[in-house]
């Protein structure tokens, strides 16, 4: 079966950088688009970014262009996702999800990143 | 950025009941549209893809429909387990955007 497990939750300090991890299993994973959507505590969805695990090729939010930076490592099917120069406001659940066409059909668990003093 | 807006932003029904959302964009997005429930605490579930299509092992009481700027979702018969959060996404243009969320409550 299809999963997506992320790594595990990080805490962080104001400009520091986090990196989290994205493994697939259950389905080819150079076949299918990851992308990374965040969710602040309360708040709605919010789309960053997404790559392509074959090409490495990559399109991120312009919002987040700059501080994001996604890739992957094909031989241990696993996508990763970078944000650099945290703030407050980038605390938030990070989650991977496959692209099947433009609809997310899996999901990684979500992995919260806190970003405090 | 194309901006989706949903209504109401939270809803309260008894179980049996008809509910519907909707989804408006600011601007025409064809049939680009996706619907997702998210329950607490965990990931979004992918309900409906291409506006109208039931993604598989879904249950038929969730219905959808609408292109252009305008879009509905249906729960024909609520059921204590739909309680959750609902959303719909674009994917017409990047950056893909979701709208703020419908919360759904029992009464």
């Amino acid at each position: 079966q299809v999963q997506l497990v992320q790594s595990g939750a990080e805490v962080k300090k104001p400009g520091a950088s986090v990196k989290v991890s994205c493994k697939a299993s259950g389905y080819t994973f150079t076949s299918y688009d990851i992308n990374w959507v965040r969710q602040a505590t309360g708040q709605g969805l919010e789309w960053m970014g997404w790559m392509n695990p074959n090409s490495g090729n990559t399109g991120y939010a312009q919002k987040f262009q700059g501080r994001v930076t996604m890739t992957r490592n094909t031989s241990i099917s696993t996508a990763y996702m970078d944000l650099s120069s945290l703030r407050s406001e980038d605390t938030a659940v990070y989650f991977c999800a496959r692209a099947r066409g433009e609809s997310f059909d899996y999901w990684g668990q979500g992995t919260l990143v806190t970003v405090s003093s | 950025d194309i901006q989706m807006t949903q209504s109401p932003s939270s809803l309260s029904a008894s179980v049996g009941d008809r509910v519907t959302i909707t989804c408006q964009a600011s601007q025409e997005i064809t049939n680009s549209l996706n619907w997702y429930l998210q329950k607490p605490g965990k990931a979004p579930n992918l309900l409906i893809y291409d506006a109208s299509n039931l993604e598989t092992g879904v249950p038929s009481r969730f219905r959808a429909s609408g292109s252009g700027t305008d879009f509905t979702f249906t729960i024909s018969s609520l059921q204590p387990e739909d309680i959750a959060t609902y959303y719909c996404q674009q994917y017409d243009n990047l950056p893909y955007t979701f709208g703020q969320g419908t919360k759904l409550e029992i009464k």
